[in-house]
């Protein structure tokens, strides 16, 4: 079945320790994506990547860093330097230069105590 | 840069009942997509309007795309307990290719 793994689903960290998310996608798309939900707020742009070995920053890109290595994976560091990094995150896929269907992972949930 | 306001931010509603959300855009949309996330989970996409004045029905769902390009609504008849969630409208603009999500709706439908 072709789709979008997010993994761990529940992280647990105490402050000042980087964390890695990982998304990988099987669905060959060239574009991918990184959102932060908290309650009220929506989704919110962190990074994405249009192409393999290129990304960019989006809305609130600090104290988040990505790489995009290959064309299924797009992790996401959470680093101490983000301040308030207590959220769900958001994994996003779909084909390159197209404003189509997003397809999202099931989410990975960042506890930080 | 482009803004996307959605609103009621909460509806409840008694089951049976009609539901709308909207969403209004500071700058005019080439296209725009709804989502909807059940309780834990994450979004998935619904439909997306393209053409000015553009209508589309997924059964007891009505999606509406103003005719600026600038708002649009969705539309539930007689809600079901099977609704329920927060639904996200996502606009793009321009030559971009990043969508702007709505802050969202959520849908509580009450037995």
């Amino acid at each position: 079945d072709g789709g979008i793994t997010q993994s761990p689903k529940y992280l647990f960290r105490k402050e000042g320790q980087n964390v890695t998310l990982s998304c990988e996608q099987n669905l060959n798309h060239d574009a991918m994506y990184w959102y932060r939900q908290d309650p009220g707020q929506g989704l919110r742009l962190i990074y994405y990547s249009q192409i393999v070995n290129d990304f960019q920053k989006g809305d609130i890109a600090e104290g988040y860093s990505v790489s995009r290595e290959k064309k299924e994976s797009f992790p996401l560091t959470v680093t101490s330097a983000q301040k308030n990094p207590t959220a769900f995150y958001l994994c996003a896929s779909r084909t390159g230069g197209s404003t189509g269907e997003l397809f999202f992972g099931e989410g990975s949930r960042l506890t930080v105590l | 840069g482009q803004q996307v306001m959605q609103i009621p931010q909460y509806q409840h509603v008694q089951e049976g009942e009609d539901f709308t959300t909207y969403c209004n855009s500071s700058t005019t949309l080439s296209n725009i997509q709804w989502y909807k996330q059940r309780p834990g989970g994450h979004p998935v996409f619904l439909i997306q309007l393209v053409k000015s004045g553009e209508v589309k029905k997924q059964k007891r769902l009505t999606f509406q795309f103003g005719e600026a390009k600038k708002n649009s609504s969705l539309h539930i008849t007689a809600t079901q307990t099977t609704d329920v969630g927060t639904y996200f409208c996502a606009g793009t603009s321009g030559g971009s290719y990043i969508p702007t999500f709505g802050r969202g709706t959520s849908l509580i439908v009450h037995p």
